[in-house]
């Protein structure tokens, strides 16, 4: 069975602190995807990578950056946390084409004091 | 930009009764795909139905079918026999065939209740 598996479901973190979000996936697949999923706002695209050290802008990637060193493990990286981050993450993974589903993690509830 | 808008935040339905989830998008592309995806509380969102824009027949799985209206830029998902395991947020996405890796965007979400 598929399966995306972000580090953490709940994690409550200090202003200004470096944050990391890992999300690993077991299915061999190219394109992976970090989004925020905020209450009527549905999901936006912070990152995404379709290849190993590849990685690609989404639409609000302003305060966030992103690794993907090997092409199981994608991280979003939080340089320094601000309270306007707090936040569910959402990871995603998907193969080609397009018309194929993105398979998603559990999430992680993110909060900054 | 491309933009999806799902105008009912909530909804409710009677268990066995049918519901119509409205989804409308903007964009200036020809060829693209468009999803519904069902996030359950406190579980993975997941799959519901997919449509290829080019195909002209509307794509059902079991309960779930689709109106997808390609003039009116319109994708609404229609639930038969709703049972209480279809109470979740359901989200309407899209993405253009042709942009490297697929990139979705998402609809608000509409919460869809189940009354038993």
């Amino acid at each position: 069975d598929v399966k995306v598996t972000q580090s953490s479901r709940y994690l409550v973190k200090r202003t200004g602190e470096k944050v990391f979000l890992e999300c690993v996936q077991d299915m061999d697949h190219e394109n992976m995807f970090w989004y925020r999923q905020d209450p009527g706002l549905g999901l936006r695209l912070i990152y995404f990578s379709y290849d190993v050290k590849m990685k690609e802008k989404g639409d609000i990637p302003e305060g966030y950056s992103v690794s993907r060193e090997k092409k199981e493990r994608f991280s979003l990286i939080l340089e320094s946390a601000s309270t306007n981050q707090t936040s569910m993450y959402l990871c995603a993974s998907s193969s080609p084409p397009g018309n194929q589903p993105q398979h998603f993690g559990d999430g992680t509830r993110l909060s900054i004091l | 930009a491309q933009t999806v808008t799902q105008s009912q935040p909530e909804m409710s339905v009677q268990e066995a009764e049918t519901v119509t989830l409205s989804c409308t998008y903007d964009t200036s592309e020809s060829d693209y795909y468009l999803f519904w995806y069902k996030q359950p509380p406190s579980r993975q969102m997941i799959l519901v139905i997919r449509q290829e824009a080019y195909k002209q027949q509307n794509a059902t799985e079991n309960r779930f079918s689709v109106n997808f209206q390609k003039a009116a830029k319109s994708f609404s998902l229609k639930i038969s026999d709703s049972q209480l395991g279809d109470a979740a947020m359901y989200f309407c996405a899209f993405t253009p065939v042709f942009q490297g890796a697929q990139k979705l965007v998402f609809g608000q979400g509409t919460r869809l209740t189940i009354n038993p």
